[in-house]
């Protein structure tokens, strides 16, 4: 079946660097969605990407999906201590959904 | 307020013993869902019900029962707990729009169950 690899697993960086987590599929994806969970919280939506090639920015959040529709990043500018977690894609595959394994992000101060 | 709240946050239990987990949300959706999510974070989805019938039902084992009373509410019920059976459990609300794929799912607080 399908399935969403997603890298790094662990990510540490200095407060200020940049920070990126990459999702890849061998099959051709209908959509994604990225989702945040915070240490101890619950994972919390932040975007959905539909078309090829699209774009999308919150504040210091880059969300792209491949052209291929096969791939997807999350690219976070000048990491904040507020950006600590874990972030997962999701997709779905003849209805049912999966999630990446997750990518978490620590910061140091 | 809480949009999807779920009782207890934490369960602590004996091997064999069985549990409940409640789950309700007040955001008028159509879908809910159980995930587990495990010590690496790994989220898995278990059961999906769409207004109180089972629709995504995952290779879980039968020792798993949800019930779904009314849309509003999805219960997980857990037999003869096992040590394996640590993790914690996500409940989830999603109202259809154009299909599962892609609605925005909300999720609760989470239940972190420990089997000693």
């Amino acid at each position: 079946g399908q399935q969403v690899m997603q890298i790094p697993q662990y990510q540490h960086v200095q407060e200020g660097e940049d920070f990126t987590t990459y999702c890849n599929s061998s099959t051709t994806l209908s959509n994604i969605q990225w989702y945040k969970q915070r240490p101890g919280g619950h994972p919390v939506f932040l975007i959905q990407l539909v078309k090829s090639g699209e774009v999308k920015k919150q504040k210091r959040l880059t969300f792209q999906f491949g052209e291929a529709k096969k791939n997807s990043s999350l690219h976070i500018t000048a990491t904040q201590t507020t950006d600590v977690g874990t972030y997962f894609c999701r997709t779905s595959n003849t209805g049912k959904l999966i999630f990446g394994q997750g990518t978490t992000l620590q910061v140091k101060p | 307020d809480t949009a999807v709240s779920q009782t207890p946050k934490y369960l602590v239990t004996q091997m064999g013993n069985d549990k409940s987990i409640k789950c309700e949300q007040n955001l008028g959706h159509d879908t809910m869902y159980w995930y587990k999510q495990d010590s690496k974070k790994f989220l898995k989805i278990m059961f999906s019900y769409n207004n109180k019938e089972l629709i995504i039902n995952e290779t879980v084992p039968n020792r798993f029962s949800p019930k779904s009373p009314d849309k509003a509410h999805l219960n997980l019920h857990i037999n003869s707990l096992e040590l394996g059976d640590s993790a914690v459990y996500f409940c989830a609300s999603s109202q259809e729009v154009q299909g599962p794929s892609t609605d925005t799912q909300y999720f609760g607080p989470g239940t972190r169950l420990t089997v000693l």
